[in-house]
Formats: structure tokens, sequence, C-alpha cells
């Protein structure tokens, strides 16, 4: 079952151009809400995390928004460079449980 | 510091061979993973290790096993593989279940059944 749904399946972006991608959830026991980012033939970095007590976190060009009441959290990439062309997964986790991934965005920023 | 490593990178299998994929990580972590990645499906845990000496099924476990052969090494075998098999295999470590954030994975095997 897909517990975390993630849209769309591929974006391109201009660069500069500000880049978003939606996850939505089922399970309101999550309570961690990481993205991972993978360049082709690599595995997937932790590049950012947010816990569900806060409604938004940003890291340099990078912001996770929050939104607890509609079970829904997005990734922003603010002036996106061809350096942030990957496939981006977001994930949710709760207690001792494993990791429930989205199915990916490949994200392609055209100069 | 190697973090995770994975062999082989490629291979690819006949229906109905046998294979073992390697993982090995060197950062004292305690659970280990092996996903799947498949195009529109993401990752899929194929089976999990949250501690040396035991081992558990995840969302996909059909037609592996698996074996934590001590803290460093959890090995992923295909006993008679099958097209359905043809994925990129990620081997991931974490210091507990809890600690999600602290995923690391390795590079991936490309497996082609033919």
């Amino acid at each position: 079952q897909q517990q975390v749904k993630q849209s769309p399946q591929s974006l391109i972006v201009q660069k500069g151009g500000i880049s978003i991608i939606n996850c939505a959830y089922e399970n309101t026991a999550f309570d961690y809400f990481p993205w991972y980012q993978q360049f082709p033939g690599k595995g997937p970095a932790l590049l950012i995390a947010i816990r569900p007590d806060v409604s938004e976190k940003k890291e340099g060009r990078f912001t996770i928004s929050f939104n607890k009441s509609a079970k829904q959290f997005s990734l922003h990439i603010m002036d996106s460079q061809p350096g942030d062309s990957a496939t981006y997964f977001c994930a949710a986790f709760f207690g001792n449980e494993k990791l429930t991934f989205g199915t990916g965005t490949r994200l392609t920023i055209i100069p | 510091n190697a973090g995770v490593t994975q062999t082989p990178k490629f291979q690819v299998l006949k229906t109905g061979q046998s294979m073992t994929l390697q993982c090995a990580q060197d950062m004292n972590h305690n659970s280990m993973y092996w996903y799947r990645q498949d195009p529109g499906m993401g990752l899929r845990l194929i089976y999990y290790s949250a501690s040396e000496g035991t081992t558990d099924k995840g969302e996909v476990p059909n037609g592996y096993n698996v074996s934590r052969l001590n803290k460093r090494e959890f090995s992923l075998r295909l006993e008679s593989a099958a097209p359905s098999q043809t994925s990129v295999y990620f081997c991931a470590s974490s210091e507990g279940q809890a600690q999600a954030y602290g995923y690391t994975f390795g590079s991936g095997t490309r497996l082609t059944v033919v």
C-alpha cells in the first residue's frame, strides 16, 4: 500500500526558477519526514528533514513546508540550478518502523 | 571513509540462475536494509536487519533471502532469478531503527535478468 504519495513524477524547471515537489501521507502516526536526493548512478542521500511540530524548515536554497492538518508536505528549491537535477524522494517514518518512501520525482533544470 | 559498499555494481543473470549481492558498512551501524528501485515505484524495502543476528521481511520479500553475516555485512540472495527481479538494488544502514535520519545508502547494484 502506498502510504506516501508523491507528485509530480517528473518536473522541468528553468534555471533560477522555483522547483516544487509535493507529498501527502495517510498515517497520522508519522513523526519524521526526510527528503532524499539521488544523482544518476548513486544511492539516495539525505537532503533535509522536518518534524511535524514545525511548519517550515529551511537549509540554504531548500525549504520544506509542512501542513499537519492536510497531511501534506512539500520541498521547495529556490533559484534552481542545473546541479540540482536529480531524483528526489520524500519519506515518512514513525517510532521503530522503517522509512516509507514516495515514488520519486525526476527534476531537470534547464539553462 | 567508505560508508556502504555494494558488490557487484552490475550483473546480468539468466532466468533460474542464483546470485548473492554483497553489502558491507564501516560505520558501526546496527541496522541494515535492502531496497529495490523500479521506475515509478520508488524504493521498496525487501528485507531488513535491526541488529546482528536478526532479519525481518519488508514490503516485497518474495524470491529473496538475506543473511546478516556480522555487524558489518548484510547479503541478499536470489535463489532462482526471474525477469521481474530486474531492478536496481540498494543496501542502506542506520544507527538504529529509530534513527531514520541516519540512513546511508550504497551506490547500488544494477541487475538484469534475461
